[in-house]
């Protein structure tokens, strides 16, 4: 069965730190991956997407990147954090004919 | 661009009432929808995916309609209990590998 694995639970980080948030998929290959937000009281945002490695789109202008090294792995990347990346960051896996599962999610806070 | 809205955004009913959640959507273009159920602080967690073909999906006390041509998606559930209390939301996606969500609706069942 497919898994999907999203590391660390929880961050707190200062502003102007970097940032690297990982996940990885099991059971399944070439699969889309996604990074979305979901800032309080607030529906989710696209961040990043992928269809294949080293193919990122982007969504939204920001202080984020993100980078597929490997074909089940995706990891989200910031150079200087912002206040405003404070979030709940989650990482989803799809294939055709299947929906969406999304890993268990990453609380930043950036103080 | 796939607008997803969902109606009401809150909604507390007595235990044993069943519930109807309402979802809409701009592209009737759609590939699939899915309804995600999402605890306070937690990950998503993937009820029913409905593919454009289907009319519907059911699984246990749950069933999800959906109607491309009016662009809209219902949630039932039978009989409500206390762990039904959540929040809920629909994601449509289009052929461009994006899933747009709603807002979110935010049930309470009172016991």
């Amino acid at each position: 069965s497919q898994t999907i694995h999203q590391w660390p639970a929880t961050l707190v980080q200062p502003v102007g730190s970097p940032l690297s948030l990982e996940c990885t998929v099991e059971g399944t290959s070439n699969p889309n991956l996604y990074w979305y937000r979901q800032a309080a009281g607030r529906g989710l945002q696209l961040l990043f997407y992928s269809v294949g490695i080293g193919q990122i789109s982007s969504e939204v202008p920001q202080n984020l990147s993100a980078s597929r090294p490997q074909d089940r792995q995706f990891i989200l990347s910031s150079k200087k954090l912002l206040l405003s990346d404070s979030g709940f960051y989650l990482c989803a896996w799809a294939r055709t004919l299947y929906g969406y599962t999304f890993g268990s999610g990453t609380r930043l806070t950036v103080v | 661009k796939q607008e997803v809205t969902q109606i009401p955004a809150a909604l507390s009913v007595p235990e044993g009432e069943n519930l109807v959640l309402n979802c809409s959507f701009t592209d009737s273009a759609i590939y699939n929808l899915q309804w995600f159920r999402q605890d306070p602080g937690k990950g998503l967690t993937s009820l029913l995916l409905i593919q454009s073909s289907q009319r519907e999906q059911t699984s246990g006390r749950l069933n999800a309609s959906l109607d491309k041509s009016s662009g809209r998606s219902t949630l039932y559930i039978a009989a409500s209990q206390p762990g039904d209390s959540a929040t809920y939301l629909c994601a449509g996606r289009s052929n461009d590998y994006k899933l747009s969500f709603g807002a979110g609706t935010t049930v309470t069942v009172r016991a």
